[in-house]
């Protein structure tokens, strides 16, 4: 069974489209993650949520609305997309909000032409 | 915040013991280590966390001195599958211990290469 599970895995899309991309993880964790992985392999936290709750929002643009309806699932909704957006999104998720072990998911790699 | 340094990149062959060694200068008291590993196309994957001492599980060790300053994991028999990136991160493990991206930061990691 795959404990955090994306999608989708590929997703190539025009400038200035919305997209959303979905993230799931069955292992009962409290707390999940967004994360980007730009072309120079840095990969930097987006957002971080604790049983539903918005407990981690970094520097990121507005265009990026992060959603969770049940403590399972932590979906990516990205509007009007630009072609820095180009990277790959991973979700990850841990069992409580400390810096304890997160498990990841596969990735999602956004192509914006 | 507390940041970590790593080298960028490290070479060795099959069979060796691999040291990656990584500073953080500034830990704090409630801080704990933890290292990652990511191979290409794939997200990280949790090799091992510490706060002092050694700590050993199945894939590697971790080793940290006594000022927590620095802290160094160890390869065993390293083979050409553990080519990949590793990254050492600080942070309170503690739940609801706050600390915005403390402990989330990944940083560009230590590109390891093994060859045959």
């Amino acid at each position: 069974d795959t404990a955090v599970s994306q999608t989708p895995k590929y997703l190539v899309t025009q400038m200035g489209n919305d997209k959303s991309i979905k993230c799931e993880q069955n292992l009962g964790h409290d707390t999940m993650y967004w994360y980007k992985q730009d072309s120079k392999k840095f990969l930097k936290i987006m957002f971080s949520y604790n049983n539903k709750e918005l407990i981690i929002n970094e520097t990121v643009p507005n265009r990026f609305s992060p959603k969770s309806p049940d403590k399972a699932h932590l979906n990516l909704h990205i509007n009007s997309l630009e072609l820095g957006d180009s990277a790959v999104y991973f979700c990850a998720s841990s069992q409580t909000s400390g810096r304890n072990e997160q498990f990841f998911g596969p990735g999602t790699r956004l192509t914006v032409l | 915040l507390a940041k970590t340094t790593q080298p960028i990149s490290m070479d060795s062959y099959e069979g060796q013991e691999v040291n990656i060694t990584c500073s953080h200068n500034n830990i704090a008291t409630n801080d704990y280590i933890t290292w990652y590993q990511q191979f290409p196309s794939q997200g990280p994957r949790f090799i091992i966390q510490g706060y002092k001492t050694k700590v050993t599980n199945e894939v590697a060790s971790l080793f940290i001195p006594a000022d927590r300053k620095s802290s160094t994991l160890s390869l065993p028999r390293v083979s050409l599958s553990d080519t990949a990136v590793y990254y050492c991160l600080v942070g309170d493990i503690r739940q609801n211990s706050g600390g915005g991206a403390d402990g989330l930061t990944f940083g560009k990691g230590t590109h390891l290469i093994i060859q045959p």
